[in-house]
């Protein structure tokens, strides 16, 4: 089963410009981590962000979390075509700490 | 420092036959998953151990899955007998504890023909 819900499911950017992810679950959770797939391969972990944190940054890409609302955004600054993968969120349930992904958003940065 | 390491990377058999896939989690993490991946979606969790304790397996199917950690590092996830429907790509991860960030290997790809 699957926790979270990936938003858009794909986007198409050219290059140098900026992809925003939205991602929106559902129950409590301890933590939340983005992951990137390129295709055929396996999940690379980009960045964990803990409940009581709002804001999170890693070179190019900028992390949020609103629990209220129970969502978070990633954002990648200045994209290039190496970003083009599968991008995946992973919450950590407060409860039971299970890592549960979303259904994920296909990227493509075009040259 | 390597990092999650899995065998074999592709493997194809037959339906009905058993398979068996092994995972070498990183170095001093306690935690391990198997997830299942099929193709254009998220993995989704089959079994996490803490150690050598599987604590959480109910996505399992426990009439032809099982799985082992034994002392608390390799692990090893097997399908017996396996289905048509079993063919997705197996991925093995580990984390310090709980709730640090998982690491992920390249994953087993299984085609069931």
């Amino acid at each position: 089963s699957q926790q979270g819900e990936e938003d858009p499911q794909a986007l198409s950017i050219q290059e140098g410009e900026n992809a925003t992810m939205n991602c929106s679950y559902k129950t409590s959770i301890n933590n939340l981590q983005w992951y990137r797939q390129n295709s055929g391969r396996g999940l690379v972990h980009l960045i964990l962000i803990r409940s009581n944190e709002r804001e999170k940054h890693s070179g190019r890409l900028r992390v949020t979390l609103d629990t209220s609302k129970k969502s978070s955004s990633l954002l990648i600054t200045a994209s290039r075509a190496a970003d083009t993968a599968s991008y995946f969120c992973a919450t950590g349930d407060y409860n039971t700490d299970k890592l549960i992904f979303g259904t994920g958003t296909r990227l493509q940065v075009f040259p | 420092e390597a990092g999650v390491v899995q065998s074999p990377r592709y493997k194809i058999i037959e339906k009905k036959q058993p398979v068996a896939f092994w995972c070498n989690p990183i170095s001093g993490h306690n935690t391990l998953y198997w997830y299942l991946q099929n193709l254009g979606q998220g993995p989704e969790l089959l079994i996490r151990y803490e150690n050598e304790e599987a604590v959480d397996d109910s996505q399992l199917p426990k009439d032809r899955f099982s799985a082992e950690r034994l002392k608390g590092v390799d692990s090893t996830l097997k399908i017996q007998p396996a289905e048509l429907g079993d063919s997705a790509v197996y991925l093995c991860a580990s984390s310090l504890d709980r709730t640090a960030e998982a690491f992920f290997g390249q994953g087993t790809r299984l085609t069931v023909v």
